[in-house]
């Protein structure tokens, strides 16, 4: 059974910050891993997918990596920004396209 | 233009009824998803469905059942509601699924369920 597990469960920085959120799972037989974004209130924003064969993606200001092997991942936001503020949910996704979703980041990004 | 859309966006309701929340997707994706996110905001996955497989989550009680007219809905049915299942409810779609070959899941907006 996989498990998803996310560290820091909040993290607070003030605005230009680069930062990095964790992300490690227990069953390395993943098909993919992506990244979310969830404001207060509101739905999931897919922010970054990364397939099983990939390394790394980019997308602007955001940087997810991926290591199979060590069960980890990472998100990277560069000069972070108050709007970034939001919970941030990584989800490992096995067979039948299920995904298996962390606890998520709270973060708060200070003017 | 909305890509998945829920109704209602809030529900109270009491123990013991039955209920059902909506969900439509207009991006011509063949698999859809319920999922249930928890007070303490812990999302699990609830049926992923296509026309082809419905993949149940084994903690599901048989209580709540999708039900799909076409490819484009899939409805969540829930029977005997209760107090344990307020919750909020995202339904989510994408255009593959049930494979190797996985693409994004896009969220509707949530259905913020309350029994009473």
């Amino acid at each position: 059974k996989q498990e998803v597990t996310q560290i820091p469960a909040a993290l607070s920085v003030p605005e230009g910050e680069n930062l990095v959120l964790n992300c490690s799972f227990t069953d390395s037989a993943i098909y993919n891993l992506q990244w979310f974004r969830q404001d207060p209130g509101k739905g999931l924003t897919s922010l970054l997918l990364i397939q099983s064969s990939q390394r790394e993606q980019t997308s602007g200001r955001l940087n997810a990596s991926l290591d199979k092997s060590s069960g980890r991942s990472t998100l990277y936001i560069a000069a972070s920004q108050p709007g970034d503020s939001a919970t941030y949910l990584c989800a490992a996704t096995n067979a039948g396209n299920m995904l298996t979703f962390g606890g998520g980041t709270r973060l708060m990004v200070k003017p | 233009d909305t890509a998945v859309s829920q109704t209602p966006k809030y529900l109270v309701t009491q123990m013991g009824n039955d209920k059902s929340i909506k969900c439509e997707q207009n991006l011509g994706h063949d698999t859809m998803y319920w999922y249930k996110q928890d007070s303490k905001k812990f999302l699990k996955i609830m049926f992923s469905y296509n026309n082809k497989e419905l993949i149940i989550n084994e903690t599901v009680p048989n209580r709540f059942s999708p039900k799909s007219p076409d490819k484009a809905h899939l409805n969540l049915h829930i029977n005997s509601l209760e107090l344990g299942d307020s919750a909020v409810y995202f339904c989510a779609s994408s255009q593959l699924g049930g494979g190797p070959r996985t693409d994004t899941q896009y969220f509707g907006p949530g259905t913020r369920l309350t029994v009473l």
